[in-house]
């Protein structure tokens, strides 16, 4: 079965570098998300892409967070420069179509920790 | 707004017994519901959805969830609780307004004991 994959698996980083995060969605959909999960909190909505464009972000997705489509096949989510609050489980999903009876289906995450 | 409440932070059910994990929720249009579940240091996975339809939906592993809309529920059932269903789900909602990210529950950590 097709599934999205991410990597790494694990980032650790210095407050005020700037990180990739890198995901493959699966290679027929045309949705891409990424969502965030702060330890023991609730899923965070990030940022959803469509058409190798925004589509819509949350007011969490500040200045310092962009995403890209590089080439075709990975989805990168990039933080500029690292907070500590920054960390969290990290989580992409893709979706294959417009209509609702397609449900996202999500990575296993990148545990980001700023330190 | 759309939102979604998990009033348990916890449930706890015997093994072989009937569970069930509650999640209401607030959307401005029809509501696209779905049931994610998530084992530890792994990701979100796929459960169960109501698009339309009929209002009890059948998902994997067994579980089930019914739509009420006069209530604004989608609870999660499942006849008999098994160990391995022990878990933190997740309900979450999207709705038909063209929006396009899902909103989640806090969760519901569910715990069987054999």
């Amino acid at each position: 079965e097709p599934e999205v994959t991410q990597t790494p698996s694990h980032q650790v980083t210095q407050m005020g570098q700037e990180v990739i995060l890198r995901c493959v969605p699966i290679s027929n959909h045309l949705y891409f998300y990424w969502y965030r999960q702060i330890l023991g909190q609730k899923v965070e909505f990030l940022v959803s892409f469509y058409n190798n464009e925004i589509s819509e972000k949350s007011e969490i997705f500040d200045d310092q967070f962009s995403v890209e489509r590089p080439d075709g096949s990975n989805f990168t989510l990039k933080i500029r420069s690292t907070k500590l609050e920054d960390s969290a489980m990290y989580f992409c999903a893709s979706k294959a179509g417009t209509s609702e009876s397609y449900e996202q289906y999500f990575g296993p995450g990148t545990r980001l920790t700023v330190t | 707004a759309q939102s979604v409440a998990q009033p348990e932070d916890q449930v706890n059910v015997a093994e072989g017994n009937p569970l069930t994990v509650k999640c209401t929720y607030s959307v401005s249009g029809n509501p696209y519901l779905f049931w994610y579940v998530q084992y530890p240091n792994r990701g979100l996975q796929f459960l169960l959805k109501y698009i339309t339809g009929d209002n009890l939906v059948k998902g994997s592993y067994g579980f089930e969830a019914e739509f009420n809309k006069s209530q604004t529920s989608f609870h999660l059932k499942k006849p008999s609780a098994l160990v391995s269903d022990s878990a933190l789900y997740f309900c979450a909602v999207r709705d038909d307004t063209g929006g396009f990210k899902t909103i989640f529950g806090a969760g519901t950590r569910l715990f069987v004991k054999a």
